[in-house]
């Protein structure tokens, strides 16, 4: 089937601009996480859904960084005021559930760069 | 901060070599998980092992898990040359619900 697709695959923005990356978990997957990738950087945790709790935005760099998920699935994330530091690839992942010996299929990514 | 740290951060070996990446973390974990990434996008699951597991083998891949030292180990035999990738391991914290937590990645190249 399918896997994880993202939207757009790169993106431009100015300084100051707002952006809204999309992303399009597997079909049937309750889980799905948003990380960021800097270059030549590990990921890190940005959020994360599970079904119809609350999601968890331990991992959000500021109040700029917002994300919902719609229906249990199709989730976008949204950046106001772009700073160049948000430059960076933003990875989403979906998985069965939450618990522990679910892997983790991630998306192409979204390469964003603010000038 | 990184739960995850690898070591070596780069590795350069020739095809046909064996391949070694070290992984240590700082907290209770679940499981452990090791991804590829090629060329910066979009990484691929390699391998999971869960905490009550000390190894585990897929292919050519083999995983090590000693949870007594936080530390994994993840061992590419027979090393080709499309193995050059970055590989990261991944924590499954116990304290954390199912967010991954990745470390900085070992960048591998096997030269042909």
């Amino acid at each position: 089937g399918a896997g994880v697709s993202q939207s757009p695959s790169n993106k431009v923005t100015e300084k100051g601009k707002d952006v809204e990356l999309r992303c399009d978990p597997i079909s049937g997957h309750t889980a799905l996480y948003w990380y960021r990738q800097s270059l030549g950087q590990g990921l890190e945790f940005l959020i994360y859904f599970q079904g119809n709790s609350a999601p968890d935005k331990s991992g959000l760099p500021s109040d700029r960084f917002s994300a919902e998920r719609t229906g249990g699935s199709v989730s976008t994330l949204t950046i106001q005021r772009t700073q160049q530091e948000d430059s960076a690839v933003y990875l989403c992942a979906s998985s069965m559930d939450r618990g522990s010996s679910y892997e983790q299929y991630f998306g192409p990514g979204t390469r964003l760069t603010v000038t | 901060s990184q739960q995850g740290e690898e070591d070596p951060q780069a590795l350069s070996i020739q095809e046909g070599e064996n391949a070694t990446m070290n992984c240590s973390y700082k907290t209770s974990i679940n499981n452990l998980q090791w991804y590829r990434q090629n060329s910066g996008r979009g990484l691929v699951h390699l391998i999971l092992i869960r905490s009550n597991e000390r190894e585990k083998h897929s292919g050519r891949l083999r995983v090590t898990l000693d949870t007594s030292k936080k530390s994994s180990s993840l061992l590419i035999t027979a090393s080709r040359a499309a193995d050059t990738a970055s590989y990261f391991c991944a924590t499954d914290a116990a304290t954390s619900g199912s967010r991954l937590t990745f470390g900085e990645g070992t960048q591998l190249t096997v030269n042909p």
